[in-house]
């Protein structure tokens, strides 16, 4: 596609329910980066894929997070059990290579606004 | 862990003024830096990307410049306009990841 599409724009959830984002990245980019933006911070780094590589999961702030990303294109990120502080904007980033270098610009979705009531 | 803040987190000008946004981090191994800007609602969108060997970067009315030694940069907008209006962020790549700044707020009145 022309951009990084992410899906849905927003969602509202009950604590406790399960939720999954979505993000389609540019096609042909290999390397994928989802981010949380909670009101007023910076952006957070949550994980990283870059090609058939393991994912850096270090960013991952709990084990009801999780994210995989079938077939080198979309990913889905996945929060179990939702809780109140999980409220916030996922943002979605694509890039060409992984590590620096010219082309390692890094392309962003419009993001998800989570809301949990 | 790198860390990266951004002077001031508000400003707000008059249309027409030059204006000079901050950037500061702590580790100075980086492979480049990138300014970004946000709109409300919306994603970031890349205003120009800096390499570690480089000092500077221009992109219309915007220029942006590099000391990795002094861990800064800064992003200068000249004659700036209402449209932009936004917050504006840089980070930092480190390889496999990027360290944002938490960002400026920027209101250019008409």
């Amino acid at each position: 596609g022309a951009g990084v599409s992410q899906s849905p724009s927003n969602k509202v959830t009950e604590k406790g329910k399960d939720v999954e984002l979505r993000c389609d990245p540019i096609s042909g980019h290999t390397a994928l980066y989802w981010y949380r933006q909670s009101l007023g911070q910076g952006l957070e780094f949550l994980i990283y894929f870059q090609g058939n590589s393991a994912p850096d999961k270090s960013g991952l702030p709990s084990d009801r997070f999780s994210a995989e990303r079938t077939g080198g294109s979309v990913s889905t990120l996945t929060i179990q059990r939702t809780q109140q502080e999980d409220s916030a904007v996922y943002l979605c980033a694509s890039s060409l290579l992984t590590s620096g270098g010219p082309k390692n610009i890094q392309y962003f979705g419009a993001g998800t606004r989570l809301s949990v009531l | 862990k790198q860390e990266v803040t951004q002077i001031p987190a508000a400003l707000s000008v008059p249309e027409g003024e030059n204006l000079v946004l901050n950037c500061s981090f702590t580790d100075s191994a980086i492979y480049n830096l990138q300014w970004f800007r946000q709109d409300p609602g919306k994603g970031l969108t890349s205003l120009l990307l800096i390499q570690s060997s480089q000092r500077e970067q221009t992109s219309g009315r915007l220029n942006a410049s590099l000391d990795k030694s002094s861990g800064r940069s800064t992003l200068y907008i000249a004659a700036s306009q209402p449209g932009d209006s936004a917050t504006y962020l840089c980070a930092v790549n480190t390889g496999n990841q990027f360290y944002f700044g938490t960002g400026t707020s920027l209101t250019v009145i008409p």
